[in-house]
């Protein structure tokens, strides 16, 4: 039972244009939100989080937005640069779970110079 | 330079034989996890540690084993019992237990024949 999808497991975006990743959650209870970064063989690198009292948090060329009533967020990342291709994942917590993460699958974005 | 250190990148083993995946980091953070990660899957939780001398079973521990006698250090005993063996192992950390960002490690990947 997947409790966060990415539904895209890959996606291919020319450079400086943007690029949208979403990830849908069916748990309720989530109350913390999180994307990762991952290159081939090496481990996840955190880039941005957003907290279910938000809607939109944002930090440089990424941003999170989060729809709590679809339960559905999404990661823009804007312009995309060819340094962004890598696997990206979605995780998603709450505290009721000890805080752990669930994860996504991971969408796969190359950026095209 | 702080950080979370794995070694080594690559291991390989016999079938059969207990291997144990090393884990330091020189963050000053309280909790400590394991996660596995297989081709075209999300990460999976074996073990975690909130504080030294705890931890708790995760979502896979089946196979695994842990000890937590150091802050700094986590390490993860695959047993000859773990039935697949066989995955790109991540060790991860955050400041506290209440925590949701978690910091990786670049992982190692094990190999056994």
């Amino acid at each position: 039972d997947q409790q966060v999808k990415q539904n895209s497991p890959s996606l291919s975006v020319q450079e400086g244009r943007i690029s949208i990743l979403n990830c849908d959650y069916t748990n309720s209870m989530f109350d913390y939100f999180l994307w990762y970064k991952k290159y081939p063989a090496e481990g996840p690198t955190f880039l941005i989080s957003i907290s279910s009292i938000k809607d939109k948090n944002e930090d440089g060329r990424f941003t999170v937005f989060l729809n709590k009533s679809a339960k559905h967020l999404s990661l823009h990342i804007v312009p995309s640069q060819p340094g962004d291709s890598a696997v990206y994942f979605c995780a998603a917590a709450n505290a009721g779970n000890n805080r752990k993460l669930i994860w996504g699958l991971g969408t796969s974005l190359g950026v095209n110079p | 330079d702080g950080g979370i250190t794995q070694s080594p990148k690559y291991l390989f083993r016999k079938e059969g034989q207990n291997v144990t995946l090393s884990c330091e980091q020189n963050l000053n953070h309280d909790a400590m996890y394991w996660y596995r990660q297989d081709p075209g899957q999300g990460l999976r939780l074996i073990y975690y540690s909130q504080i030294v001398n705890d931890f708790q079973k995760g979502d896979i521990a089946e196979g695994y084993s842990v000890s937590r006698e150091k802050k700094e250090s986590f390490p993860l005993t695959v047993t000859s019992a773990q039935k697949n063996p066989t995955a790109f192992y991540l060790c991860a950390s955050s400041i506290r237990a209440g925590t949701y960002e978690q910091y990786f490690g670049p992982g190692t990947r094990l190999t056994v024949t």
